[in-house]
């Protein structure tokens, strides 16, 4: 099967500029999450999709950072105004939703972001 | 509060020796546990999960509930082990998961 696929790969942009991330997750799988990852850290969850509904979005910073999955399939993550400290690596994964599968997620490549 | 701590950021050993990455966490309710790794230039992907109980790539975790802990361990580590290993922790059916900061593990030849 396809795996999560994630564009663009790398974005370098200045502070208080605007970017969009844009994800596709596997073909059925009806749960889309955006991970941050800083580096040297773990990934933090930052917003939870379910079919186009938002399950959890407790620890996006909603005054800089949207997400959409309109139609319930793919899903853009925008970060406007950008600071430094939203440096990072923007994980996206989905899963299938069922009681085996629920929590087993299958990851993206991420798109790297440089904030300078 | 809910958390999942990796108390080594670097594990290094040498090829054939026994390896034991280490997890504790913190979780209200009925947790479920898991192991993802990341090799070099590979997309974080999933290694094991407590409930399957089962061994992958010669790896086992076991779920000590009076512990907290869910350590990842493998008799006899192999240079292809290398990697970075995170622990997370998720509950029934929600999908949302809690990771800890990651040890990479260093097998050396």
């Amino acid at each position: 099967e396809a795996g999560v696929a994630q564009s663009p790969r790398y974005k370098i942009i200045e502070k208080r500029q605007s970017v969009a991330f844009w994800c596709n997750p596997i073909s059925g799988h009806a749960t889309l999450y955006w991970y941050q990852q800083i580096l040297g850290q773990g990934p933090k969850l930052l917003i939870q999709f379910q079919n186009n509904g938002v399950v959890d979005d407790s620890q996006l910073p909603k005054d800089r950072f949207s997400a959409e999955r309109l139609k319930g399939v793919d899903s853009t993550l925008k970060i406007q105004p950008a600071k430094l400290e939203d440096s990072a690596v923007y994980l996206c994964a989905s899963s299938f939703t069922g009681s085996s599968g629920a929590n087993v997620l299958t990851f993206g490549a991420g798109s790297r972001l440089t904030v300078l | 509060a809910q958390r999942v701590t990796q108390p080594e950021k670097l594990l290094s050993v040498f090829k054939g020796a026994p390896v034991e990455l280490k997890c504790n966490y913190s979780y209200s309710g009925s947790p479920e546990l898991f192991w993802y790794v990341q090799y070099s230039r590979q997309r974080l992907q999933l290694l094991l999960r407590h409930i399957s109980r089962e061994s992958i790539k010669g790896f086992t975790a076991d779920l000590n509930k009076g512990e907290t802990s869910f350590h990842l361990k493998k008799p006899f580590a192999q240079e292809e082990d290398s990697a970075m290993y995170y622990c997370a922790v998720g509950s029934g059916n929600t999908g949302k998961l809690i990771f800890g900061q990651g040890t990479t593990l260093q097998v050396k030849p």
